[in-house]
Order: C-alpha cells, then structure tokens, then sequence
C-alpha cells in the first residue's frame, strides 16, 4: 500500500464550484505539504503544516485554503474554483529528525484537476 | 529570496550515453540540496541529497555533488537506461521550505 494517498486522481469540474483535495499518510509523519505542478514551472508550495495546530501559507495560497484534520490527514480546498487553477496537484509529508537534520519530503500520486 | 535554476530540456540521449544536467541555486545561508524524479504518471521520489558543500549525494548511478563556491548542484550517471527516461527536478531545502527547479524532461532511447 502507497504511504501517501491523494483523493481523487482525476477531477474536472466548474469555474465557481467548490472543490476539496484529500490527503492521507502512513508514514507517521507531522509534517505535510501541498504543492501545484504548472508546465515548465516546477512545483509551488501552496500551504504547509507542521503538526495538527500548525498551518502556514506558502508561496502561491491564495484562493485555496486548508484543513489539517489529524496527523494523517490534509485537505485542500479550493472555494470557488477558476481556470487558472488547473493544475496537478502533490500533497508530501516529512518528519524532522531534529536540529541539524534535514526534512525529506515523500510525495503522493498527484490529483490532476480541471477547471472548465 | 531562494531560487533554482535548471537546464532546460527536453533532453534526449541514447542508452549507455553520458548525462549531465546542470543546476545553479541563489540561497542565503547554508541550504540544503535535492534531486529527486518523477516517472510519468507519478509523483516525486527523492534520487539523491546534499546537506553541506562538498558533499556527493549518489544514488542508482547518479551523483550530484554541492558546490558552494559556484552554487551548483550538477546531476551526473555515466551510462544512462531506457528506465531512466522520466522529468528531473533540483530543489533546494531553506527556512523550512523546499524551492523547486522547473524541471527537465529526459529521454533516453534504445
């Protein structure tokens, strides 16, 4: 079994429609991510969590929002969907293994969502 | 701020041909350094990871090693393999977060 799953793989829906991405874990992490993947732009970090009551904007949140419902779980919502989030999207989770260390993000399958 | 820069692609070499793609890094302090993999229809997998200059992070024949002094992070595999046709992504790791080259497409035919 995947240690980090994505709920759905495939959706398509309308401009203005509220749309919720799921995230879950294995792996015992607390830390986890959601990032977008645009052509020819690499991933972009859209919020990130450090543990259940920790959540952080990253580089591009706008128009998105998040829930952290437990250490194995992550949601990402798109309130009113728009065109311009098309986009793949990853969820990861790392665990810091204290100071001096260094996170090593373990990534989901990918959602490919489309905004008609 | 932090940003990588890549070689772009696509990139297209025959099997048992030498691979080099080349990436340069800006950072303050001291980051962190990333390569990792995505197979069609997949998501990221790590190859391979520096945490300090100097240090070659090496994996399934690649190798990358941290150069400081000309902030690069230069992936290398001497013989590369049909399987290793996928999208190469350096990234580097700073003030908690991870900063993604915009990836480069590798082809490798038989």
């Amino acid at each position: 079994d995947a240690d980090v799953t994505q709920t759905p793989r495939n959706r398509i829906t309308k401009t203005g429609k509220r749309i919720m991405l799921e995230c879950s874990q294995t792996k015992g992490h607390d830390r986890m991510y959601w990032y977008r993947q645009d052509p020819g732009l690499g991933l972009r970090l859209i919020y990130y969590s450090f543990d259940v009551k920790d959540i952080n904007k990253g580089e591009i949140s706008d128009g998105y929002s998040v829930s952290r419902q437990a250490q194995a779980k992550f949601s990402l919502s798109l309130e009113s969907a728009i065109p311009n989030q098309t986009a793949l999207y990853f969820c990861a989770t790392s665990d810091w293994g204290g100071t001096g260390t260094t996170d090593t993000q373990y990534f989901g399958p990918g959602t490919r969502l489309t905004v008609l | 701020g932090n940003s990588v820069t890549q070689m772009e692609g696509p990139v297209t070499l025959s099997e048992e041909a030498f691979l080099t793609i080349n990436c340069t890094y800006t950072a303050t302090g001291y980051p962190s350094l990333f390569w990792y993999v995505q197979y069609p229809g997949e998501g990221l997998q790590l190859l391979l990871k520096a945490t300090k200059a100097d240090d070659k992070g090496s994996n399934k024949g690649f190798e990358a090693t941290y150069r400081k002094e000309t902030t690069s992070f230069h992936l290398e595999k001497g013989s590369v393999q049909v399987s290793d046709s996928a999208v190469y992504f350096c990234a580097l790791m700073n003030a908690r977060q991870l900063t993604f080259g915009s990836g480069t497409q590798l082809t490798v035919l038989p």
